[in-house]
């Protein structure tokens, strides 16, 4: 079965920096794109970004909302996925789910998520 | 580019649940569409308009024309109650894009 299991999770303070990981099993991570969604309390969905999978660049996208502050990388050999987080604020407080980020013609698809981990930006 | 959904939709149980999601032009994008039910991560019901992943029931069907694609539930069960949201790839700037949500509330 496939599964996306992030950690990391934590109170920070604002200003402050954390990182996120998720791993993931049950498919070839090297294989995917990978993606961040996240979610702030009550609220609707918001992409964060991607990584493309290495033969495809291994380059990621950013939201405007994001770009500078937060960083994506991977590490196929380990198959892990990291969401470097920067310059926290409180609107970044949310819910951030990994996803498998698949491309298909012409769009790509969230086919998998993982259970989310919470970011709490508080002083 | 911006999805525009309404906040909420009511439908009695076996009844059909109707969920729009409007865009510029939307029918030349491909709309996706995810289920979450509370305290939960987000399902897949519906992708490339109306192609349903494996597990999802018949029920579920989709359509995308001119500037709205549309979610369809039939026979609508008390299960199905969730917030739904639609979304794009802008192949313009790289971007996701989500719609605001829509809530369905079976009476």
């Amino acid at each position: 079965e496939v599964q996306l299991v992030e950690s990391g999770g934590a109170l920070v303070q604002p200003g402050r920096a954390l990182t996120l990981s998720c791993s993931v099993f049950e498919f070839t991570f090297a294989d995917y794109a990978l993606s961040w969604v996240r979610q702030a309390p009550g609220k609707g969905l918001e992409w964060v970004g991607f990584i493309r999978r290495k033969t495809d660049g291994g380059t990621p996208e950013y939201a405007a909302s994001v770009r500078g502050r937060f960083t994506l990388s991977r590490d196929d050999s380990r198959g892990i996925a990291y969401l470097q987080m920067k310059s926290l604020r409180l609107e970044d407080t949310a819910v951030y789910y990994c996803t498998r980020f698949r491309s298909g013609p012409g769009s790509y698809i969230f086919d998998y998520w993982g259970q989310g981990a919470l970011v709490t930006v508080a002083s | 580019y911006v999805l525009t959904q309404p906040p909420s939709v009511s439908v009695a149980p076996g009844k059909t649940a109707e969920i729009a999601c409007g865009g510029d032009n939307i029918e030349e994008k491909s709309v996706h569409w995810y289920q979450q039910k509370p305290g939960q991560a987000p399902v897949p019901v519906m992708f490339y308009d109306s192609d349903r992943p494996s597990g999802i029931p018949e029920r579920f069907s989709g359509s995308n024309s001119g500037s709205t694609a549309t979610l369809t539930i039939s026979r609508v069960e008390a299960g199905d109650e969730a917030d739904y949201f639609c979304q794009v790839w802008d192949r313009i700037g790289d971007q996701v894009v989500f719609g605001g949500g829509t809530k369905v509330t079976v009476l």
